[in-house]
């Protein structure tokens, strides 16, 4: 069964630090989405990616974050001068629509864990 | 805005009894999707159930059945016969019919008694 992949499965960088965050979506799949999770809190959407361009971005994405499709199967996220409080689970999803039946189901890549020291 | 409540931090119930968890969603919209998403300890997140707001029927899967409650905005997930396996953080989830993100719920921490 396809699934979405994400490297590192946990990164550790200093404050200040440039990390990027990489994602494998599922083949077909044409919508791409990041999201973090701080520990122990609710999962919070960051940004929505199609066709090349954002399509939404929460108040959380700010100029520090940045997202790519550098190739036709990868999906970065980057973060340009870490912060203490960017550590968090960062998970992956993509979808083959935004609405319509199953095809707008999202799947969820397994995290990257990122820790700033 | 929309926003997504889980007002049980915690929940316990004994293998192979029921357990329901609670979600309120507040929204002007009225058609949406609702979902709920299951966290075991590896953190990978698992879509458990949908449901459609227009569907007056509540949606079923095995084990896993939705109490659906449009006009009071409620959207409950009860499970039957549960397994020590069921053992995970719930996250209840809305998303807009039309857009993308899915706004998720503080989760609910489920413990599964032998």
């Amino acid at each position: 069964e396809p699934e979405v992949t994400q490297t590192p499965s946990h990164q550790v960088t200093q404050m200040g630090q440039e990390v990027i965050l990489r994602c494998v979506p599922i083949s077909n799949h044409l919508y791409f989405y990041w999201y973090r999770q701080i520990l122990g809190q609710k999962v919070e959407f960051l940004v929505s990616f199609y066709n090349n361009e954002i399509s939404e971005k929460s108040e959380i994405f700010d100029d520090q974050f940045s997202v790519e499709r550098p190739d036709g199967s990868n999906f970065t996220l980057k973060i340009r001068s870490t912060k203490l409080e960017d550590s968090a689970m960062y998970f992956c999803a993509s979808s083959e629509a935004t609405s319509g039946s199953s095809l707008d189901e999202q799947y969820f890549g397994p995290g990257t864990r990122l820790t700033v020291t | 805005a929309q926003t997504v409540t889980q007002s049980q931090p915690e929940m316990s119930v004994q293998e192979a009894e029921t357990v329901t968890l609670s979600c309120t969603y507040d929204t002007s919209e009225s058609d949406y999707y609702l979902f709920w998403y299951k966290q075991p300890p590896s953190r990978q997140m698992i879509l458990v159930i949908r449901q459609e707001a227009y569907k007056q029927q509540n949606a079923t899967e095995n084990r896993f059945s939705v109490n659906f409650q449009k006009a009071a905005k409620s959207f409950s997930l009860k499970i039957s016969d549960s397994q020590l396996g069921d053992a995970a953080m719930y996250f209840c989830a809305y998303r807009f019919y039309q857009g993308g993100k899915l706004i998720f719920g503080q989760g609910t921490e489920l413990s599964v008694k032998p």
